[in-house]
């Protein structure tokens, strides 16, 4: 059975840095055909692509956030962890990790399971 | 920045078609999929690879692409598939992921 499980602070303050794992079961970072991504959704909102990792440490992030995002998993404890500088009340939002099934050439991705995501308010 | 566009809303009443439109520039090369997301749940694959269906899903989901539009149809909508649906999709260049705006679908 495949699982994720997104874990982290519920509070930030502005300009605090975020720090979610996901830590994952029934499947494993290894796997080549595989990989986690992180996707967040501001309350009322739509789902915002963050970043992904696959099993051969290849990472990328949104154009939008790459500075202030990095990703990096830990394949022994099946976990994934998401940091994000700088935090803003407009970073406010569910953040979801799921697992990627890498297909082709051509590279093509896309997400089949889901955690059920994390609600991170950052206010002071 | 590489983008989707979706209807903000679509209504139908119970037993009619649903469709909900997803374009993009880069979706005559590239792949569309589709998620549907209840209120305070998880989003759920319901289409991948523009037309596959996963296991589990309802056959009457079906997906199609044409040129820059991809098209998500629920055929005999039924109330339980009032949600919001997002399309998603890759940018022409690199391995960016990108959601579409999300289309919520009222059925009543």
């Amino acid at each position: 059975q495949v699982t994720l499980k997104e874990s982290g602070p519920v509070l930030v303050k502005p300009t605090e840095t975020l720090a979610l794992t996901c830590t994952v079961s029934g499947f494993s970072l290894r796997d080549s055909r595989l990989g986690v991504s992180w996707i967040r959704q501001p309350p009322g909102k739509a789902l915002e692509w963050l970043a992904h990792i696959f099993s051969n440490d290849e990472k990328s992030y949104s154009t939008s956030l790459k500075s202030r995002l990095t990703i990096s998993k830990d394949t022994s404890n099946s976990q994934v962890v998401l940091t994000m500088t700088n935090m803003d009340p407009v970073d406010t939002a569910t953040y979801y990790c799921a697992r990627i099934v890498v297909a082709g050439p051509p590279l093509r991705y896309y997400f089949d399971y889901w955690g059920q995501g994390t609600l991170v308010t950052v206010s002071s | 920045s590489y983008e989707l566009t979706q209807p903000p809303s679509v209504s139908v009443s119970p037993g009619q078609t649903a469709r909900i439109t997803c374009s993009g520039d880069a979706l005559p090369k590239k792949y569309a999929y589709w998620y549907q997301q209840k209120s305070g749940q998880a989003p759920v694959l319901v289409i991948y690879e523009d037309t596959k269906r996963p296991s589990g899903i309802p056959e009457r989901f079906s997906g199609s692409s044409s040129g820059t539009m991809a098209t998500l149809t629920i055929s005999g909508a039924q109330v339980d598939d009032e949600a919001a649906y997002y399309c998603y999709s890759m940018a022409s260049s690199g391995n960016h992921g990108v959601f579409g705006g999300g289309t919520k679908l009222t059925v009543l």
